[in-house]
């Protein structure tokens, strides 16, 4: 049963566009919110990461925001690139376990 | 680059025959993961290991085995390939405890005729 549910499937934004990717959780039992980002051929790699005691997190072009009581995350690209373009991952760690429960995926192009 | 390599990176298979997948680490890491991957479903974990002749099983289990005898290699054996299992397989290692960042291999694309 998938835990963990993202939205939009694709998404595509013109250059300096900012892409919203939203993710919600079904389950109060997480720790730990990874966002991982994938090119064509390649293994997933982290990119950004959320504990639940925090509401919003920044690095670089990148920020999640988190809403605790929606049981939501959301990743946000500032002033997107076309070397943006690629699959987005949200995850869910369960507490006190090293499994990754991961959404969907987001396909995001951005446009010249 | 987290030191993984997969091995193959790609193979075909027929249905009904037995394959087996090859993740090896360079650093030692006790925990290793893999998982599959198919459109529509993200990333969902096949097996998980936290040591050396120690797994458990993941949200997908069911027609995969694992094996670890030496801390580097994690196999992933699929014991009579069906369709079902046409996939990108990726495994991954934590290089601190079960709660640290997992980092991901290139992948090995799998297809079952």
């Amino acid at each position: 049963q998938q835990q963990v549910k993202q939205s939009p499937q694709s998404l595509i934004v013109q250059k300096g566009g900012i892409p919203i990717i939203n993710c919600a959780y079904e389950n109060t039992a997480f720790d730990y919110f990874p966002w991982y980002q994938q090119f064509p051929g390649k293994g997933p790699a982290l990119l950004i990461a959320i504990r639940p005691d925090v509401s919003e997190k920044k690095e670089g072009r990148f920020t999640i925001s988190f809403n605790k009581s929606a049981k939501q995350f959301s990743l946000h690209i500032m002033d997107s690139q076309p070397g943006d373009s690629a699959t987005y991952f949200c995850a869910a760690r369960p507490s006190n376990t090293g499994k990754l429960i991961f959404g969907q995926g987001t396909t995001l192009q951005v446009k010249p | 680059d987290a030191g993984i390599t997969q091995s193959p990176r790609h193979k075909v298979t027929e249905t009904g025959t037995p394959v087996t997948l090859r993740c090896h680490q360079t650093e030692n890491h006790r925990y290793m993961y893999w998982y599959r991957q198919d459109p529509g479903h993200g990333l969902r974990l096949i097996h998980y290991s936290y040591g050396v002749k120690d797994t458990d099983k993941g949200e997908v289990s069911d027609g995969y085995s694992v094996s670890r005898s030496k801390t580097e290699d994690f196999l992933l054996t699929l014991e009579s390939a069906t369709s079902s299992q046409t996939s990108v397989y990726f495994c991954a290692i934590s290089r601190g405890g079960p709660g640290d960042t997992q980092y991901f291999g290139p992948g090995t694309r799998l297809t079952v005729l």
